[in-house]
């Protein structure tokens, strides 16, 4: 089984400065989605970005990007210009390529604080 | 923009008591999906559905469980016997189709079960 693992429970930033948010993940298959959604503190689940295992070119969105490791398994997220709304729980999840309805997987969770 | 929506915000319930939470998805996509927040922990997946049936479903989904599509917008999540660790947020989410990989999800309902 896959597992996505988010080793910092807890990042601080300040305005306009950038962060980095590590994750990694585990798995046997080559071709899979990664994505970053962020929850503020209203719960909702708001998808940031989103990588391609067959893509080698890292996704980018805006002040966000990601830095994908395919050999490392690692995908981390980069937020450039950190404003006050950034400031939310970042989850990484992970879904299978393979054909069907397999559902993400997400890591625990990195909450963000942005400090002015 | 469409968006999925999820009613009812706030449900608090009884242990024992029966309890349906409604989603309605973005009308055009085919793969639903239901996970749950425990306050505090990570979200974690429940059940799948598509084309009218359960396409997989995690351990946590047992007999106390449901899903249901009744008719052509609404996808209801069924508890039968609520129990007191079934308190958390529960989120729903659509998928357009096979070829489109993210996961739209609505605002959760925040479930407490007394």
């Amino acid at each position: 089984a896959q597992t996505v693992t988010q080793s910092q429970p807890e990042m601080s930033v300040q305005e306009a400065e950038t962060v980095t948010l590590s994750c990694t993940y585990d798995t046997s298959e080559s071709d899979y989605y990664l994505f970053w959604y962020k929850q503020p503190p209203s719960r909702q689940m708001i998808l940031v970005i989103r990588q391609e295992a067959y893509k080698q070119q890292n996704a980018t969105e805006n002040r966000f990007s990601v830095n994908f490791q395919k050999a490392a398994k690692s995908f981390s997220l980069k937020i450039s210009d950190s404003q006050l709304g950034d400031a939310a729980m970042y989850f990484c999840a992970y879904r299978s390529g393979n054909s069907g309805n397999t559902p993400l997987v997400f890591g625990k969770g990195t909450r963000l604080s942005v400090i002015a | 923009e469409p968006e999925v929506t999820q009613t009812p915000s706030h449900q608090v319930t009884q242990m024992g008591q029966e309890v349906i939470l409604r989603c309605v998805p973005i009308s055009n996509h085919l793969y639903f999906y239901w996970y749950r927040q425990i306050l505090g922990q990570k979200v974690e997946f429940l059940v799948s559905f598509y084309n009218n049936e359960i396409s997989e479903k995690s351990e946590i989904f047992d007999d106390q469980f449901s899903v249901e599509r009744p008719d052509g917008s609404n996808f209801t999540l069924k508890i039968r016997s609520t129990k007191l660790e079934d308190s958390a947020m529960y989120f729903c989410a659509s998928r357009l189709g096979p070829y489109q990989e993210t996961q739209y999800f609505g605002p959760g309902t925040r479930l407490l079960v007394l």
